[in-house]
């Protein structure tokens, strides 16, 4: 099935530890998203990618970092510098050209900092 | 900068009774609108979008929602609403120079049977 794969579906971490969330997609998709999704707070842009090797910071970067090598994976770290990093991770890809405004969104990845 | 707001957080109606969920932008030049919907344990996917042409726009499952330019709105409604469609909802835009979304806080709706 073509889709989105993110892991791990959960993660504990310690404060002071770096983490490094999974995306990879089958869809031939050239852009991939990382938004983070807090209660009430709805859906905030962390990073994007519209092509290999390229990214760009979106509304809330800080205390993450991101790289695109291969079209179909696009990882996400949260360091030890992003302050409250207990979140639900979601990772998306969309077309480029001729883009329908549909995001395609993987599962999900909640992490816990204990 | 683009934002979007929603106003319900939570929406609690009995099945058959009729929904609209609000969502107000703010952004001055021409944009794209979409709903997404989230159900328990899935994926979120598009429910509808807005670019051009009719202001009232259908969508799955019976969703339809209205553009109001002057008013800077984008509600969703649904007729007759069914436990099925417990999901939670969020309103989205986009500028028309680029393929970002910006997303509200969302609004979560529970259909009682």
């Amino acid at each position: 099935d073509g889709g989105i794969t993110q892991s791990p579906k959960y993660l504990f971490r310690k404060e002071g530890q770096n983490v490094t969330l999974s995306c990879e997609q089958n869809l031939n998709h050239d852009a991939m998203y990382w938004y983070r999704q807090d209660p009430g707070q709805g859906l905030r842009l962390i990073y994007y990618s519209q092509i290999v090797n390229d990214f760009q910071k979106g509304d809330i970067a800080e205390g993450y970092s991101v790289s695109r090598e291969k079209k179909e994976s696009f990882p996400l770290t949260v360091t030890s510098a992003q302050k409250n990093p207990t979140a639900f991770y979601l990772c998306a890809s969309s077309m480029q050209q001729g883009w329908s405004g549909e995001l395609f969104f993987g599962e999900g990845s909640r992490l816990t900092v204990l | 900068a683009q934002s979007v707001s929603q106003h319900n957080h939570h929406v609690i109606l009995s099945e058959a009774a009729s929904l609209e969920l609000g969502c107000n932008y703010s952004y001055g030049g021409t944009v794209n609108l979409f709903w997404y919907v989230q159900y328990p344990g899935q994926h979120l996917q598009l429910l509808l979008k807005y670019f051009s042409g009719d202001p009232l726009v259908k969508g799955i499952k019976g969703f339809e929602a209205e553009f109001i330019k002057s008013k800077f709105s984008f509600n969703l409604r649904k007729p007759s609403v069914q436990w099925s469609d417990t999901a939670e909802y969020f309103c989205a835009v986009a500028n028309n120079a680029g393929n970002m979304l910006t997303f509200g806080g969302g609004t979560r709706l529970m259909v009682k049977p």
